[in-house]
């Protein structure tokens, strides 16, 4: 079945480092999603892509969609504390749910 | 508006029990799906619904069942609970069904089964 692969499990940066997360799907997405999850919370909708190598920014965040429409990365600018969490693509499932990728950790030292 | 609602947030139950977990979405959402989300398989799908019916299921034992009632508000229920059911559940509502809601998720219910 259509499985959802992120990389890296885990990152650790210094504050005002980059981060950059990778989400990979098995097959071709109509869309993407893009949630994060901070320490003891629930997961929280960031932003959708749906076109072909589009590219949304929200402040330090970018978040991209592969041309083939397999892929998906989001990239942070400058970590700060407020940026640790857990970074989670998700994508539709053949039978309306969301797939959601094991997720990227983010922990940031300041 | 409020968001999505999950009772109760704690539940400690034993081998062999069965739980029931309630999940109110936002209002005038009315789909409801449920997730399982442990630290070594991370978010995974349990089942949709969509105007008081399953639109879909994912791969978990019979155990584990559903329900919608004609307000959106859903139920889970896991019977016979194992020590590997422990996780902790969220609920998320969207306002309809399909490829691209978005899926506004509850604080949900952390359960331990000893």
């Amino acid at each position: 079945g259509q499985q959802v692969m992120q990389i890296p499990q885990y990152q650790h940066v210094q504050e005002g480092e980059d981060f950059t997360t990778y989400c990979n799907s098995s097959t071709t997405l109509s869309n993407i999603q893009w949630y994060k999850q901070r320490p003891g919370g629930h997961p929280v909708f960031l932003i959708q892509l749906v076109k072909s190598g589009e590219v949304k920014k929200q402040k330090r965040l970018t978040f991209q969609f592969g041309e083939a429409k397999k892929n998906s990365s989001l990239h942070i600018t400058a970590t700060q504390t407020t940026d640790v969490g857990t970074y989670f693509c998700a994508g539709p499932h053949s039978g309306y749910a969301l797939n959601f990728g094991k997720g990227t950790s983010l922990l940031v030292t300041p | 508006k409020a968001g999505v609602t999950q009772t109760p947030r704690y539940l400690i139950k034993t081998r062999g029990q069965q739980v029931t977990l309630s999940c109110s979405p936002i209002s005038g959402h009315r789909s409801v799906s449920w997730y399982q989300q442990t630290p070594g398989q991370g978010l995974q799908f349990l089942f949709e619904y969509f105007s008081e019916t399953q639109r879909n299921k994912g791969n978990f034992p019979g155990r584990f069942s559903g329900r919608q009632f004609s307000n959106s508000r859903s139920e889970m229920n896991v019977s016979t609970l194992e020590l590997g059911d422990s996780a902790l559940y969220l609920c998320a509502s969207s306002l309809g069904t399909g490829r691209s809601e978005t899926q506004y998720f509850g604080p949900g219910t952390r359960l331990l089964v000893l």
